[in-house]
């Protein structure tokens, strides 16, 4: 089992409509979560960070977070075409908050028109 | 404040040379972080500096591959006797707390 999974995609949505990504994590302990979005031949952009249990909010980009499930997600509502990108869930695990970042494979989104 | 700053963006490089690639941190940021990126993959830990102290490194550190951050400002990573399977992206990151915040790469073709 990865420590990060994602599942790979690609998914597709129409433009306008909720995409929704998923990540799964494998450290119980694990403290900090993030999301980055990633364009072709470019470096990762940070999204969000996310550390309680619940939904953080932020414009058409919503993070929700189950410890106990060990499962983190995005949401991107009113999905734009520029919103295609690969989207990378990324975890602290264990039980520190700074260090190594571990990631998911990435989820490709495509949002077409 | 500028972002991570990354030298060279490129390099194409023969098989067995040595290569340097040069990390700039945001500035007051005292953790720095090397990562390596393989097409369709995502961005696996390379090691990690908190000021000048290097605090943790990944196996897959081969000792063909050298960090080091003099002062805790900018730093360096070095790979000896380049072989075709170091080709990849390296991407550095810096943080003042848990979040960290990548420079543009350096995308590395060893022919």
């Amino acid at each position: 089992q990865k420590e990060v999974e994602q599942n790979s995609g690609p998914l597709s949505v129409p433009e306008g409509a909720i995409a929704s990504l998923n990540c799964t994590y494998s450290d119980r302990g694990s403290q900090s979560f993030f999301w980055y979005r990633q364009y072709s031949g470019k470096s990762p952009e940070l999204i969000m960070s996310i550390y309680s249990n619940g939904d953080k909010e932020d414009g058409r980009f919503t993070a929700q977070l189950n410890k106990a499930s060990q499962y983190v997600s995005l949401l991107i509502r009113d999905s734009q075409p520029s919103d295609s990108a690969t989207y990378l869930c990324a975890v602290n695990l264990g039980g520190t908050s700074y260090g190594k970042l571990t990631f998911g494979q990435g989820t490709i989104l495509t949002v077409h028109p | 404040d500028t972002g991570v700053s990354q030298d060279p963006r490129h390099k194409i490089t023969k098989r067995g040379q040595n290569v340097t690639f040069r990390c700039d941190p945001i500035s007051e940021h005292n953790r720095l972080y090397w990562y390596r990126q393989t097409l369709g993959q995502g961005p696996e830990f390379l090691t990690y500096f908190q000021n000048e102290a290097q605090l943790e490194k990944s196996r897959l550190l081969s000792d063909r591959f050298s960090a080091e951050r003099p002062k805790g400002s900018f730093s360096t990573l070095e790979i000896q006797r380049t072989e075709q399977g170091d080709s990849a992206m390296y991407l550095c990151a810096s943080s003042r707390l848990e979040t960290q915040y990548f420079g543009p790469g350096t995308r590395l073709l060893v022919l």
